[in-house]
């Protein structure tokens, strides 16, 4: 099946322009992830979503960077007035919720976007 | 804060040794326990995952990992690594609540010499 799709693959900006990366999660996943992944870094975590509400944004580096999602599905994250400190692999992740238990369980990573300002 | 410790940040290994990867984490309520691994140039795939049941919980390509609830640790292990494992592990932890999130590691890169 389908798994977590973003787009762009590779996105090459300009120091101070907008951009704004998008994530397809898997079809029917409630919770959707952002990350971001430095050369040699770990995983930083940026916002999570439950639906298209986001009840953790306390990984957004500054309040250049903004994310939505819409009709439980789509979520796209912008960033604003780019940095060069914001070249890095952004992750999308989406997970299911247990029916029974509520549990989240495993995340569903999609492949990344290379985000490169100049 | 809920935090996940990785204490090996680079393991490096000859091909044949055994394994084990640390992992500990800060919360002591009911855990749901994540490996996951990224391959050079591929993207996070999970390895695997303890719910409940039988602590020893065996993944993909020979490897399993051990929920010690006592010591708040979940240590990733394999007898014997191939060349092909060289990759970056990746130690995460749900908490049981209705709103939670998936906390990951910092990361441990292994590298196996051939």
């Amino acid at each position: 099946g389908a798994g977590v799709s973003q787009s762009p693959s590779n996105k090459v900006t300009e120091k101070g322009k907008d951009v704004e990366l998008r994530c397809d999660p898997i079809s029917g996943h409630t919770a959707l992830y952002w990350y971001r992944q430095s050369l040699g870094q770990g995983l930083e975590f940026l916002i999570y979503f439950q639906g298209n509400s986001a009840p953790d944004k306390s990984g957004l580096p500054s309040d250049r960077f903004s994310a939505e999602r819409t009709g439980g599905s789509v979520s796209t994250l912008t960033i604003q007035r780019t940095q060069q400190e914001d070249s890095a692999v952004y992750l999308c992740a989406s997970s299911s919720r247990s029916a029974t238990s509520g549990r989240l369980s495993e995340q569903y990573f999609g492949p990344g976007t290379r985000l490169t300002v100049t | 804060a809920q935090s996940v410790s990785q204490h090996n940040h680079h393991v490096i290994l000859s091909e044949a040794a055994s394994l084990e990867l640390g992992c500990n984490y800060s919360y002591g309520g009911t855990v749901n326990l994540f490996w996951y691994v990224q391959y050079p140039g591929q993207h996070l795939q999970l390895l695997l995952k303890y719910f409940s049941g039988d602590p020893l919980v065996k993944g993909i390509k020979g490897f399993e990992a051990e929920f010690i609830k006592s010591k708040f640790s979940f240590n990733l292990r394999k007898p014997s690594v191939q060349w092909s494992d060289t990759a970056e592990y990746f130690c995460a932890v749900n908490r049981y609540s209705s709103a939670s999130k998936i906390i990951f590691g910092s990361g441990t890169r292994l590298s196996i010499r051939p």
